[in-house]
């Protein structure tokens, strides 16, 4: 299993340029999520899926979009890139749907390096 | 609001000597909590989670946390550090009566190991 992979491993943005972050497991986890992470404060969750065709927001969704049209992928949008977006950016993944996601382990990719210029 | 607090950003500590991390909540709730931690250009790995039962849990690599309800925390504790545990080690909460979606993570506690 090569578990959780993210694409690109870096990349840097002009403001205003629009790009997916990419997301796939291969270990049949229903819940994914994004997050970003900033110096002093620690992650936070952009947005998350309890499986395909579901999502919803979490601390931090403006500016960025998500769809999940197959268990495997859970693609990160950003619409119109800004310098505040400048982070590190995770995707995680854990069995558990509606029943609580909660109860598992997160396992996390090994993170995007996104700067917007 | 914050959910999690780590008091301390930084911490150095000498290998072989013991290594106690703190990690407060504000929840009505109790909670579930986690501590991760994240070595240099990696993603995050689980060490150890509580959801209820005994509050003195024990998770992987030699580390063990204590869930306090009266103290609204969750120490990380190792009794002897190596060199390997230098790291960044952050507190997670699951807000189980909120959305179960929503975890929120503390800011981290940056951890040097001196020889």
């Amino acid at each position: 299993n090569a578990g959780v992979t993210q694409t690109p491993k870096f990349q840097v943005l002009k403001t205003g340029q629009s790009m997916t972050l990419q997301c796939a497991q291969d270990m049949n986890h229903e819940y994914m999520s994004w997050y970003r992470q900033d110096p002093g404060m620690g992650l936070r969750l952009i947005h998350y899926s309890v499986g395909a065709g579901i999502t919803d927001q979490g601390e931090v969704p403006n500016g960025y979009n998500v769809s999940r049209s197959t268990t495997e992928d859970f693609p990160l949008r950003l619409l119109s890139a800004a310098p505040s977006q400048t982070s590190v950016y995770f995707c995680a993944s854990s069995h558990g749907g509606l029943a609580g996601a909660w109860y598992n382990e997160q396992f996390f990719g090994p993170g995007t390096r996104l700067t917007v210029l | 609001a914050q959910s999690v607090t780590q008091p301390d950003i930084h911490i150095t500590v000498s290998e072989g000597a013991s290594l106690e991390l703190r990690c407060n909540y504000s929840y009505g709730a109790t909670p579930y909590l986690f501590w991760y931690v994240q070595s240099p250009g990696q993603g995050l790995q689980l060490l150890l989670k509580y959801f209820s039962g005994d509050t003195l849990v024990q998770g992987i690599k030699g580390f063990e946390a204590e869930f306090k309800r009266s103290q609204s925390s969750f120490n990380l504790r190792k009794p002897s550090v190596h060199w390997s545990d230098a790291a960044e080690y952050f507190c997670a909460v699951a807000r189980t009566t909120d959305s179960w979606g929503k975890f929120q993570f503390g800011a981290g506690t940056q951890v040097v190991v001196t020889p």
